[in-house]
């Protein structure tokens, strides 16, 4: 398996404009999350989804942020509009609920640029 | 809310062993996980407890306490290889919600 992808691996973009990272998790996988890290916050959990429906949301930090899961193989996370404070790594994870070792694994982030 | 402490930065010597210490408080504990993460990369998986007491992986050591609220992260045999951050995190109920600490950097030295 490919493991997780997450394209694009790189964003630079303008303060107001939209940004849309996209994530295809591990085939299999029935759990999917997002997270962002930044030096001063850590990683932080945005939202989480099971098996294409949204569990939480809490750590979305605002309205402009919002996430989707229309399959089991794809999701995109949106920010709309985009400020400078959002420059952070997003990384995309998925684990399988096989009871006791929901390992989640992680794509290899996409780093996000706000100028 | 959830609370999730661990030193901000270490430093070893090269087949050293080291130890990383997180504490928590969190409602609806289950399970604690370590990852490693080296600059620049995604965390990657190194360790699981959800009983206490001490599981073994090769180099990699990681202990619980519940009542205590605590687990470490034991490296033994240190590499340089080994210079990364290490998150601890943990799963809160049964719904697959993890919350992660800041994040250990360990610096290996020759």
């Amino acid at each position: 398996d490919a493991g997780v992808i997450q394209s694009p691996r790189h964003e630079v973009t303008e303060m107001g404009q939209e940004v849309t990272l996209r994530c295809k998790p591990i085939s299999g996988h029935d759990y999917l999350f997002w997270y962002r890290q930044t030096m001063m916050r850590g990683l932080e959990l945005l939202i989480y989804f099971n098996n294409n429906v949204p569990i939480d949301d809490s750590g979305m930090p605002e309205d402009r942020f919002s996430a989707k899961m229309p399959n089991a193989s794809f999701s995109t996370l949106k920010i709309q509009p985009s400020e400078p404070r959002d420059s952070a790594v997003y990384f995309c994870a998925s684990s399988w609920n096989s009871g006791i070792t929901d390992t989640q694994y992680f794509g290899p982030g996409t780093r996000l640029t706000v100028l | 809310g959830q609370n999730i402490d661990q030193p901000t930065e270490m430093t070893a010597t090269e087949g050293a062993i080291v130890q990383i210490n997180c504490t928590y408080q969190t409602s609806g504990f289950n399970g604690l996980f370590w990852y490693q993460q080296h600059a620049g990369e995604a965390p990657t998986f190194l360790s699981y407890n959800v009983l206490d007491g001490l599981e073994e992986k090769g180099r990699f050591s990681s202990f619980l306490s519940r009542s205590k609220g605590y687990s470490y992260l034991l490296l033994k045999e240190l590499q340089m290889k080994d210079s990364a951050s290490y998150l601890c995190a943990v799963r809160v109920y049964n719904n697959n919600d993890m919350r992660f600490g800041a994040g250990t950097r360990l610096t290996v030295k020759p």
